[in-house]
């Protein structure tokens, strides 16, 4: 079974400062997809950032990068420089590469950035 | 470039009513997926549609059915509501079908009564 666990339900983080939000997911396949999603209170959902299984570098997005640890079955997600835009539901998800566009999302952290 | 577009945004119903909610993709867009999203479950697939076909299916069951049309625009319907099918019903569009390039509507806010 394909899973996606984030652990943190919340988190919180003074402005300009950094956090990590954490991701684990469950897989035995090889080729796949991993995305952050940002939701906010909007409710659009905005890929914040994504990570192709094969590539070993870690993907950057300007304030934002990952830890992708394949072995391990880990992405987590840094915010630098943390705005109070950034205030949102995050959603790690996953993706089968062969299984079209099945993505499988985790629960989501709830992250609250204070001024 | 239009984003993606869900009509309505919100909507009440009655339980064991039906109804139809509409997807427009992203211009140029084939693939139209669907996506409910409850506190309690979190964001699950409902299905996929490229190219006027279903491709793939979530574990759902069969009073969630959709279709998509020559324009790529899709509808979604829920026969029989019930009241655990008040959700927020997203839909994402992607030019060539896979998940790397897909883009998120505003939803749309169901609420069985």
């Amino acid at each position: 079974a394909q899973t996606v666990t984030q652990s943190q339900p919340e988190m919180s983080v003074q402005e300009a400062e950094t956090v990590t939000l954490s991701c684990t997911y469950d897989t035995s396949e090889n080729n796949y997809y991993l995305f952050w999603y940002k939701q906010p209170p909007s409710r659009q959902m905005i890929l914040v950032i994504r990570q192709e299984a094969y590539k070993q570098q870690n993907a950057t997005e300007n304030r934002f990068s990952v830890n992708f640890q394949k072995a391990a079955k880990s992405f987590s997600l840094k915010i630098s420089d943390s705005q109070l835009g950034d205030t949102a539901m995050y959603f790690c998800a996953f993706l089968i590469f062969s299984n079209n566009n099945d993505m499988r999302f985790g629960a989501g952290t709830r992250l609250t950035v204070k001024p | 470039k239009a984003g993606v577009t869900q009509t309505p945004r919100y909507l009440i119903k009655t339980r064991g009513q039906q109804v139809t909610l509409s997807c427009s993709p992203i211009s140029g867009h084939r693939s139209v997926s669907w996506y409910q999203q409850t506190p309690g479950q979190g964001l699950q697939f409902l299905f996929e549609y490229f190219s006027e076909t279903q491709r793939n299916k979530g574990n759902f069951p069969g009073r969630f059915s959709g279709r998509q049309f020559s324009n790529s625009r899709s509808e979604m319907n829920v026969s029989t509501l019930e009241l655990g099918d008040s959700a927020l019903y997203l839909c994402a569009s992607s030019l060539t079908g896979t998940s790397y390039e897909q883009y998120f509507g505003p939803g749309t806010r169901l609420t069985v009564t």
